[in-house]
């Protein structure tokens, strides 16, 4: 599975829209952009995952470059529950060898304040 | 309640013993999961079943060993548990078609 780079932590106030950038260079032209989050000790929670259009849903949006070697999840306005780890990983779908196996990586730490 | 269940939430036991960690899920998934969560809050994959077969099998001891009973369960049985082992233990399961993973809320393991 491709690799993901994210900035380690970011800062967001409450009600304005959250922007967490993930970089994935090296992504083949089969394996989709997951994001996950985690708020403190609960389960990572599923959030949204795109291939190559623009996604959104009731979480958050998602924007993928043309050259699909970035995107960009967007809270639109985030709250105080949104804080959060949230992770960029990249995979082959169900029906890949790997199975839909996801690597977590460090992930993102976005804090919310008022 | 639509989810992945885990049982037990805790569990503090001590080394050299062996202990199971359940996982139920009534989503009618077909992939089941287990990930580990390390004191640095690395989450990694263990293992991977679909419909009962064992599909992923990563680097993890033979202590650890996942069994399947049908394709809404998953449990671990991990034996002569060592202090490495204390960790949080995430079941996961997937639909066929792949969306998102759905995640139980964890066990967290103390081997003391």
């Amino acid at each position: 599975d491709a690799k993901t780079t994210q900035p380690p932590s970011m800062d967001c106030a409450e009600g304005r829209a959250a922007n967490l950038p993930c970089n994935h260079s090296t992504i083949s032209g089969n394996e989709y952009v997951y994001w996950y989050r985690q708020i403190h000790s609960q389960g990572p929670q599923y959030i949204i995952h795109g291939l190559k259009n623009n996604e959104t849903n009731e979480m958050a949006s998602l924007i993928i470059t043309e050259d699909r070697k970035s995107s960009t999840l967007i809270l639109p306005h985030a709250t105080l529950r949104d804080t959060a780890v949230y992770y960029c990983i990249v995979s082959l779908n169900a029906g890949g060898t790997s199975y839909g196996k996801l690597t977590f990586g460090q992930g993102t730490i976005l804090t919310v304040h008022p | 309640d639509t989810a992945v269940s885990q049982t037990p939430k805790y569990l503090v036991t001590q080394m050299g013993n062996d202990k199971s960690i359940k996982c139920e899920q009534n989503l009618g998934h077909d992939t089941m999961y287990w990930y580990k969560q390390d004191s640095k809050k690395f989450l990694k994959i263990m293992f991977s079943y679909n419909n009962k077969e064992l599909i992923i099998n990563e680097t993890v001891p033979n202590r650890f060993s996942p069994k399947s009973p049908d394709k809404a369960h998953l449990n671990l049985h991990i034996n002569s548990l060592e202090l490495g082992d204390s960790a949080v233990y995430f079941c996961a399961s997937r639909p066929r078609g792949g969306t998102g993973y759905t995640f139980g809320s964890g066990t967290r393991l103390t081997v003391v």
